[in-house]
């Protein structure tokens, strides 16, 4: 069965703290894997996608890997404004050949002044 | 529009009552996605719609969800005689065709069964 768990579930840094969210993940056949922003009483909001392991994608503070087995979401000198929850989901090859991404049960992080 | 548009973002209902919740996707937008998010749990596939071919039910947890799309836009999922285990935030999502990477989630509705 296609699967995505992410750890820790809460992670909190002081301003300026790096660190890294981790995506776990089994699916028959990786078509891609997405990481996504939630604040709350919003919709997740697109970051990246990676689609072979070894790809790596940046924005600002911000920087996603992937390897056959996990991913990483990997937070550089983190602000306040970067508070929210991480998503990660994967889309896999399959019959059905839709958009469907199964989704992981999120970070939700908090960085402190 | 420029986004996904939900509506209502709030619903309360008595356990029983029949609910609809409305997805309006961005336009141009072939593909058109719901999914339910739970307290505590990651979000869940509910249903797909793309162009004109059949929709993608398989995530429909019974046969009290289901859920239209008319003249390949506007989006309704309905829900009869809910239950409180249907308490959740229903979200929907529209993109170009089915690469995930276009999705644009709407803000959602809150769906409280009392």
């Amino acid at each position: 069965e296609d699967q995505v768990t992410q750890s820790p579930e809460a992670l909190r840094l002081q301003e300026g703290e790096s660190s890294s969210l981790n995506c776990s993940y089994t699916v028959s056949g990786l078509r891609g894997l997405f990481w996504y922003r939630q604040d709350p009483g919003k919709g997740p909001e697109f970051l990246f996608t990676l689609y072979s392991a070894g790809e790596e994608k940046e924005k600002e503070r911000l920087k996603a890997t992937l390897t056959k087995k996990e991913s990483f979401l990997h937070i550089t000198a983190p602000k306040p404004e970067d508070s929210a929850t991480y998503l990660c989901a994967v889309q896999a090859h399959g019959s059905s050949n839709t958009g469907k991404l199964i989704f992981g049960q999120g970070t939700t992080l908090q960085v402190k002044p | 529009g420029a986004g996904v548009s939900q509506s209502p973002s709030n619903k309360v209902t008595e356990k029983g009552k029949d609910v609809e919740l409305r997805c309006d996707p961005i336009s141009g937008h072939t593909a058109l996605y719901w999914y339910r998010q739970s307290l505590g749990q990651g979000l869940e596939f509910l249903i797909y719609f793309q162009g004109n071919s059949a929709p993608d039910k398989s995530g429909l947890p019974s046969d009290r969800f289901s859920a239209e799309r008319t003249g390949g836009s506007v989006s309704t999922l309905t829900i009869q005689r809910t239950q409180q285990e249907d308490s959740a935030v229903y979200l929907c999502a529209s993109s170009h065709s089915d690469r995930a990477y276009g999705y644009t989630f709407g803000s959602g509705t809150r769906l409280t069964v009392v």
